[in-house]
């Protein structure tokens, strides 16, 4: 079975710094995918960013970027420049391929960030 | 499109009462998520279709829960002699476009509020 580990439950960062959140994963797969969501209180989930196992080159959106270390089974995002409006659950989630189907998410970070 | 639906929004039900939740995904999807998160817990599998098909049903979803897509787009998800656990936000997603395009990314909805009293 999968198992999907975020073990920063709250976080915090001041306005237009850097904050790293860390997710960490077990599977004896080979081919995944893993994935970033955005949960604003009392919004919809939304994907953030996504990672294909078999790409060594880590995946970036904007201001979202991951360190994805396969051999760690580490998934790390990183928001850089942070705004008001990233404040919100950040999940971290597996998918074993596209076959599978499900995902398998972590407990989520709560981030926060001060004006 | 605007994206996935569902509805009711919340519901507040007493102890042993059944409840059914719609969830349309959108409309050029073919493969449709059940999930549920409680307070503090990312998302939990419930169920998927491809189509009509449900493909996999999680072991939380005990003979009590049953989801149907009779026609391969809206679906229900019906809780019967529903009880205090079930209290959660029951989430639906959809991914894979019939006409191509990437099949793993899934697009939640704003999710179903189920409290049991």
């Amino acid at each position: 079975a999968q198992t999907v580990t975020q073990s920063q439950p709250e976080m915090s960062v001041q306005e237009a710094e850097t904050v790293t959140l860390s997710c960490t994963y077990d599977t004896s797969e080979n081919n995944y995918y893993l994935f970033w969501y955005k949960q604003p209180p009392s919004r919809q989930m939304i994907l953030v960013i996504r990672q294909e196992a078999y790409k060594q080159q880590n995946a970036t959106e904007n201001r979202f970027s991951v360190n994805f270390q396969k051999a760690a089974k580490s998934f790390s995002l990183k928001i850089s420049d942070s705004q008001l409006g990233d404040t919100a659950m950040y999940f971290c989630a597996f998918m074993i391929d596209t076959n599978a189907g499900k995902s398998t998410f972590g407990d989520g970070t709560t981030l926060t960030v001060k004006p | 499109d605007t994206g996935v639906s569902q509805d009711p929004r919340h519901k507040i039900t007493k102890r042993g009462q059944n409840v059914t939740f719609r969830c349309d995904p959108i409309s050029e999807h073919n493969r449709l998520y059940w999930y549920r998160q409680t307070l503090g817990q990312g998302p939990e599998f419930l169920t998927y279709f491809q189509n009509e098909a449900q493909l996999e049903k999680s072991r939380l979803l005990s003979d009590r829960f049953s989801a149907e897509r009779p026609k391969g787009s809206f679906s229900t998800l019906e809780i019967q002699r529903t009880e205090q656990g079930d209290s959660a936000m029951y989430l639906c997603a959809s991914s894979s476009p019939r006409t191509g395009g990437s099949t793993d990314t899934q697009y939640f909805g704003p999710g179903t509020r189920l409290t049991v009293l």
